[in-house]
């Protein structure tokens, strides 16, 4: 389809392991964006890419989180050494600018053992 | 801190009555907001906004009413459906570009047949 793709849509792994998210925005949105959603929480910001400008990491927890968008496309959010604390859903979401309506792709539901 | 809050977790409604969910908010600079619609394993899809420069936006069954005195705005849904069953979030950019949304913890809204 044409909307954001996320993969894998369900990832399990244990504490300590590194993990790799997937996001495919919609074609010609130049802006990206990740969120969480803990159990029982609102969508938490993490970081967001806007066409070749630097991204805006303010909202990653530690340093254990990283990401990175090739080519203004694809991106990856990393987590190293990961915790019982990471568990919860990741969101992509993609906009044509910023200020726009985000468009969220279904998530990555990581569960840390 | 918490900018923008959904005090009631859950609300229940009989189809074809209105449900009205609440939304309030800190931040007297925010200009715009949006409302969010998550079904179960789905990523939140936009549902309507308004900016701060009107008091109400309609789109079908779906109106926004914002009350900037008061930091509040609701989402009216009349009439409601069983369809409509869903988590709702409320959500408003920040950020010196608007690019990200904090949200709401959000509420359940259940319509009954």
């Amino acid at each position: 389809g044409a909307g954001v793709s996320q993969s894998p849509s369900n990832k399990v792994t244990e504490k300590g392991k590194d993990v790799e998210l997937r996001c495919d925005p919609i074609s010609g949105h130049t802006a990206l964006y990740w969120y969480r959603q803990s159990l029982g929480q609102g969508l938490e910001f993490l970081i967001y890419f806007q066409g070749n400008s630097a991204p805006d990491k303010s909202g990653l927890p530690s340093d254990r989180f990283s990401a990175e968008r090739t080519g203004g496309s694809v991106s990856t959010l990393t987590i190293q050494r990961t915790q019982q604390e990471d568990s919860a859903v990741y969101l992509c979401a993609s906009s044509l600018q910023g200020y726009q309506p985000q468009h969220f792709g279904d998530g990555t539901r990581l569960s840390i053992l | 801190d918490q900018q923008v809050k959904q005090n009631s977790p859950s609300l229940s409604v009989q189809e074809g009555r209105i449900s009205i969910l609440n939304c309030d908010y800190t931040n007297s600079m925010f200009d715009y907001f949006l409302w969010y619609k998550k079904y179960p394993a789905e990523g939140p899809t936009f549902l309507i906004s308004i900016s701060s420069i009107k008091d109400k936006n309609e789109d079908g069954r779906f109106t926004v009413f914002l009350n900037k005195s008061a930091k509040h705005l609701s989402l009216h849904i009349v009439p409601s459906q069983p369809g409509d069953s869903a988590v709702y979030f409320c959500a408003a950019p920040v950020g010196e570009y608007g690019n990200k949304l904090v949200f709401g913890a959000g509420t359940i809204l259940r319509v009954k047949s």
